[in-house]
């Protein structure tokens, strides 16, 4: 079975842009997170998702924002872009009560 | 404020040996812990969880857990050169919204 799929895998834009990633879930997990990990941290909650609905929301600016979709799949955007966003960012599936399994990143590069 | 403290590291044990490393917490709500194993440029991978006090073992890793001291360990059994990575220590609070990482510790396991 496919685990957590995320694209793109890398990205470069610079300070202003905005950018969108992409996040498939496992098949039948209906709730999706999204992470924040920069270098030599642990990852850093940024949303949650679950049917639709956000069920979590990390201390993250307005600039971020996140949508699911019917088949569960996921979007985060995040608006005028800073150095500071520079980072892994991580998506994670699971189902109710169940551990996350997260996908291989998107690693974003601000200039 | 929700926290989790773990060593940073860097943990070296020599090959054959037992890794131990360990993880506090501070919200006495947490409700479940998990094990995180993450290599340099690349997504974490769950290892273990554990919801109820006391060991919980899966092949050479053991967890224990101890929620009166909000403490939760995880002990590598026969370490090998492939253990070496970050170990990252996460929890749940009773909503399950939300996972809580720590900062990671770096094991490297000496051939």
């Amino acid at each position: 079975d496919a685990g957590v799929t995320q694209s793109p895998t890398h990205l470069i834009k610079t300070r202003g842009q905005h950018v969108t990633l992409r996040c498939s879930p496992i098949s039948g997990h209906k709730s999706v997170s999204w992470y924040q990990q920069v270098l030599g941290q642990g990852p850093q909650f940024i949303f949650q998702y679950y049917e639709k609905e956000e069920r979590g929301r990390g201390n993250f600016p307005d600039r971020f924002s996140a949508r699911q979709f019917p088949n569960y799949s996921s979007e985060l955007n995040v608006n005028a872009l800073l150095l500071g966003d520079s980072a892994l960012y991580l998506c994670a599936s699971s189902s109710p009560n169940q551990p996350q399994h997260f996908g291989d990143g998107t690693r974003l590069s601000i200039l | 404020q929700k926290e989790v403290e773990q060593n940073s590291g860097p943990l070296s044990v020599p090959e054959g040996a037992i890794a131990s490393l360990n993880c506090t917490y501070s919200d006495r709500g947490s409700q479940s812990f998990f094990w995180y194993r993450q290599y340099s440029g690349k997504s974490p991978e769950l290892i273990m969880f554990i919801y109820s006090n006391g060991d919980k073992e899966d092949g050479r890793f053991t967890a224990q857990l101890n929620k009166a001291s909000q403490y939760v360990s995880l002990l590598i059994r026969d370490s090998q050169p492939s253990d070496s990575a970050t170990y990252l220590c996460a929890f749940t609070t009773n909503t399950g919204n939300q996972f809580y990482f720590g900062t990671g510790t770096s094991l490297t396991v000496i051939p």
